[in-house]
């Protein structure tokens, strides 16, 4: 079954900082992977997603892919409190595999 | 925007006694998913379904069955509850048309005493 590792467990920065998150994953066949945030006491919402190599870039999110090195990263421009959240990262084969996540990544962002 | 419902909302159990967790969607998806959350575990996948009368192991099936008896619902069933079940239960809808992006509810948090 697909592994799917996410780095930090926790990351506090200051408000406009730029964050990067990293996500691994196993499965070299893997087509699909998304971001999701998760804020406290809720469910997870999605946020970008990508299927190419490559990067894909949507208002302050920049989502970058390398299938060769079965790495994703989630770039957060000019950051703000309200992006304070658990951040997931879920990866699928295809539409016929469930979605993995890994354990997420808490997201503090300091006014 | 997609809608996924869950009920109960909160859940307190007896060891040995049956809960069903309900789950509704109104997004006509095909595709719906039964996770826990628990702290350092992410979300781990249970059973899931491709469509009504069908359900699929996950990865974490042990203690848990699942029902599908509709396009709308999706039930989660535990037997007979453990401690080791006291979890946070998310259900999700998956709309294959837009590579399987899923749509959450709001969860079920469930204390097995």
């Amino acid at each position: 079954q697909e592994k799917v590792q996410q780095s930090p467990e926790s990351l506090i920065v200051p408000e406009g900082a730029m964050v990067s998150l990293n996500c691994s994953f196993s499965d070299s066949a893997s087509q699909s992977i998304w971001w999701y945030q998760q804020h406290p006491g809720k469910g997870p919402k999605a946020l970008i997603s990508i299927f190419s190599n490559g990067n894909k870039k949507e208002g302050r999110l920049t989502v970058y892919l390398n299938r060769a090195s079965l790495h994703v990263s989630l770039h957060i421009k000019d950051s703000q409190p309200s992006d304070s959240a658990v951040y997931l990262c879920a990866v699928s084969k295809d539409n016929n595999n469930a979605p993995r996540f890994g354990a997420g990544t808490k997201l503090s962002v300091k006014p | 925007e997609a809608a996924v419902t869950q009920s109960p909302r909160n859940k307190v159990a007896v060891t040995g006694g049956k809960v069903t967790l309900s789950c509704n969607q109104t997004n006509n998806h095909n595709n719906m998913y039964w996770y826990r959350q628990d702290t350092g575990h992410g979300l781990r996948l249970i059973h899931y379904s491709y469509g009504a009368g069908s359900t699929e192991k996950g990865d974490i099936p042990d203690g848990y069955k699942a029902s599908r008896p509709s396009q709308e619902n999706f039930s989660l069933i535990l037997e007979l509850a453990t401690p080791s079940q006291t979890s946070v239960y998310f259900c999700a809808s998956g709309d294959a048309g837009n590579q399987d992006t899923q749509y959450f509810g709001p969860g079920t948090r469930l204390l097995v005493l």
